[in-house]
């Protein structure tokens, strides 16, 4: 089966670091993406790694540990309009195919 | 252009009536998916087309029908809903389908339509 946890909600201040982590037990590993998503919004991309190690891009950085079955999402120099949920999602290969099986999503609340 | 068009933005149906959502992307992406969304919790994969076909279907009713006409398309037929189906219903596309160590794959999401079902 597959099994994805992050921590439900996280709040942080205007200009700081935060860290969102993301572990996951899936038979098929294919992939890990993050997404960002406002309330009454669609999800966006932000980042996708399939091997181990660190992708940086701009504020934001994602690092995976497939031995751990362990990502993190990393955003610095916080605004307030990344106040958002952040969904961890793995993308799982079976037999019938791949799919991409989403976390429940840290509500991040940064505050001034 | 990384855009995926979803139509209706939002729809209000009876139990009765028969309607049809429609997504569409011209990004050359084979894989297609529809998504559905309640309030609050992280989106739920309902079916996965791959190169046209129908590669995957999580056990969703027969109420919902997906349907893909070509590459650039994919729609999802209601009938018979039940009031416990409203929820945002999102499509979703990608470049490849089948998952190559390395390579890189990136979901891009349509705007949702936002159902109703009374």
């Amino acid at each position: 089966g597959q099994n994805i946890d992050q921590p439900t909600e996280m709040t942080a201040t205007e200009g700081a670091i935060v860290q969102i982590n993301c572990t996951y037990q899936t038979s098929g590993f294919n992939g890990l993406f993050w997404y960002q998503q406002h309330a009454g919004e669609a999800p966006t991309f932000l980042s996708y790694n399939v091997l181990d190690g660190l992708e940086e891009k701009g504020r934001f950085s994602s690092f995976l540990s497939r031995s751990k079955g362990y990502s993190y999402l990393l955003l610095k120099e916080l605004q307030m309009k990344d106040s958002a949920s952040y969904l961890c999602a793995v993308r799982d290969q079976d037999t019938g195919g791949f799919k991409t099986i989403f976390g429940a999503g840290t509500r991040l609340f940064v505050k001034a | 252009d990384t855009e995926v068009t979803q139509t209706p933005k939002h729809l209000v149906m009876g139990m009765t009536n028969k309607k049809s959502l429609k997504c569409e992307q011209h990004m050359g992406h084979r894989a297609m998916y529809w998504y559905k969304q309640k309030a609050k919790k992280p989106p739920e994969l309902m079916f996965v087309y791959s190169y046209e076909k129908l590669s995957i279907n999580e056990s969703v009713p027969s109420r919902f029908s997906p349907e893909c006409p070509n590459s650039s398309l994919l729609n999802l037929h209601l009938h018979a809903l039940q009031p416990e189906d409203s929820a945002l219903y999102l499509c979703a596309s990608s470049q490849e389908p089948a998952g190559m160590s390395g390579s890189r794959e990136t979901q891009y999401f349509g705007p949702g339509t936002r159902l109703l079902v009374l």
